[in-house]
């Protein structure tokens, strides 16, 4: 994930909203993801934007993207303690792979 | 359709030993990756299948480890004399190559090396 930075640790109160941020370098990404990990488990696709894209909502998330800062940030409205876990964003580039960054750790209190 | 499905979802063996891992992608899904994940870190890229053929293979990917895909379906992961840093978390995706290319994620492989 040297390519891809996320700040390591989020802690939110239950209800409150998060803001998880990312930065990557590479301009010609296509699509940039959010996956959720839970503790042992693998990765879950939470949401993408393509890269023509500013902006896209799906229920309690908001994906943002500034292409001209290459700043990817996830919000999710009205957290709850279920939403405990890891975030990985990733930008898939011409070759398909992804490139993950190093993961927020959410953790939600009561 | 039960998704990504990984066998062993442990391993532990010993420093030398040869162990292999098995990942049965979505039916249909004619791509198929491997990554791997160590403590603290996110996924790195391992290599991916797109039916049979093996496109793309990282440098983390030494000549202890070999892929295959024999079928186009599901695909093998080898570590042959294991060292202990191979010990992470195996994980294998699969998509479709039409549209949106959306990886989905197995539960993946734990891999411990003593």
């Amino acid at each position: 994930g040297e390519d891809v930075e996320q700040s390591l640790f989020l802690s939110v109160r239950e209800g409150d909203s998060s803001v998880i941020n990312c930065t990557y370098t590479d301009s010609s990404s296509t699509y940039l993801y959010w996956y959720k990990q839970e503790p042992g488990a693998g990765l879950q696709l939470l949401t993408y934007i393509f890269s023509n894209m500013d902006m896209k909502q799906d229920q309690r998330l908001t994906v943002l993207l500034n292409k001209k800062d290459k700043h990817l940030s996830l919000r999710i409205a009205d957290t709850q303690t279920g939403d405990s876990a890891i975030y990985f964003c990733a930008e898939s580039r011409n070759t398909d792979k992804l490139i993950f960054g190093t993961g927020t750790r959410l953790q939600v209190f009561p | 359709d039960t998704g990504v499905s990984q066998d062993p979802r442990h391993k532990i063996t010993k420093r030398g030993q040869n162990v292999t891992f098995r990942c049965d992608p979505i039916s249909e899904h004619n791509r198929l990756y491997w990554y791997r994940q160590t403590l603290g870190q996110g996924p790195e890229f391992l290599t991916y299948f797109q039916n049979e053929a093996q496109l793309e293979k990282s440098r983390l990917l030494s000549d202890r480890f070999s892929a295959e895909r024999p079928k186009g379906s599901f695909s093998t992961l080898e570590i042959q004399r294991t060292e202990q840093g191979d010990s992470a978390m195996y994980l294998c995706a699969s998509s479709d190559r039409v549209g949106l290319e959306t990886q989905y994620f197995g539960p993946g492989t734990r891999l411990l090396v003593l």
